[in-house]
């Protein structure tokens, strides 16, 4: 069974412009969530998809957003890229059933803005 | 919003040496993960709790949800073990709105 697959890996962008991000989740799980990784500010939530919907947001500005295809794969798009977004992005996917259930990874893509 | 407290944040070892990281957290939850970074930045899932006590091979995850605390113990530590482990707890289920501790950087020295 395939993981977790971000792509890309690694990403260099220039501040201002904007870029976007892909995530497809384990087969089978509706549930993707992403999260920005910073050595200041560890791990944050940035949103969570299930089923196409946004469920839920974390405290990012508007430039921040996402979607979810119906296969489940997701996306998340910067806007107007600043040098503070340099980080690495991260997305995990669960099957969300009606008990609490495992939070699986991807590798993360890698993010510079120079 | 809540907080959560990891300790210790940098812990040196060597080799067979019985390991354990602390976890405490603020406010009520549904599920407590422990999760292990290795340099590069994929993250691995190695526990998810909300009671009582995981064992996986050399690792052991537990909770005290009254306490408001977990732990996770590693036997006959390797330098292969060697990573950062995060603390992350969740109101909901799987990876949604995840708060993190800021992760135990663990070195096992042979």
């Amino acid at each position: 069974k395939a993981g977790v697959t971000q792509t890309p890996r690694y990403l260099i962008k220039t501040r201002g412009q904007q870029v976007t991000l892909s995530c497809s989740p384990i087969s089978g799980h509706r549930s993707v969530s992403w999260y920005q990784q910073t050595p200041g500010q560890g791990l944050q939530f940035l949103f969570e998809y299930f089923s196409e919907t946004q469920r839920n947001k974390g405290n990012f500005p508007g430039r921040f957003s996402g979607r979810q295809f119906s296969n489940s794969r997701s996306e998340m798009n910067v806007s107007t890229l600043e040098l503070g977004d340099s980080a690495l992005y991260l997305c995990a996917s669960s099957s969300h059933g009606p008990s609490n259930t495992e939070a699986f990874f991807g590798q993360g893509t890698r993010l510079t803005v120079v | 919003k809540n907080e959560v407290e990891q300790s210790p944040q940098n812990l040196t070892a060597q080799e067979g040496e019985f390991i354990t990281i602390n976890c405490s957290y603020s406010v009520g939850i549904s599920a407590l993960h422990w999760l292990q970074q290795h340099p590069g930045g994929g993250i691995v899932s190695l526990f998810m709790l909300s009671s009582g006590k995981k064992k996986h091979g050399r690792l052991i995850a537990t909770i005290n949800i009254q306490e408001k605390h977990s732990s996770l113990h590693i036997t006959a530590s390797h330098p292969r073990d060697s990573a950062v482990y995060i603390c992350a707890v969740g109101a909901g289920g799987g990876a949604d709105g995840l708060t993190f501790g800021k992760g135990t950087h663990l070195i096992i020295q042979p």
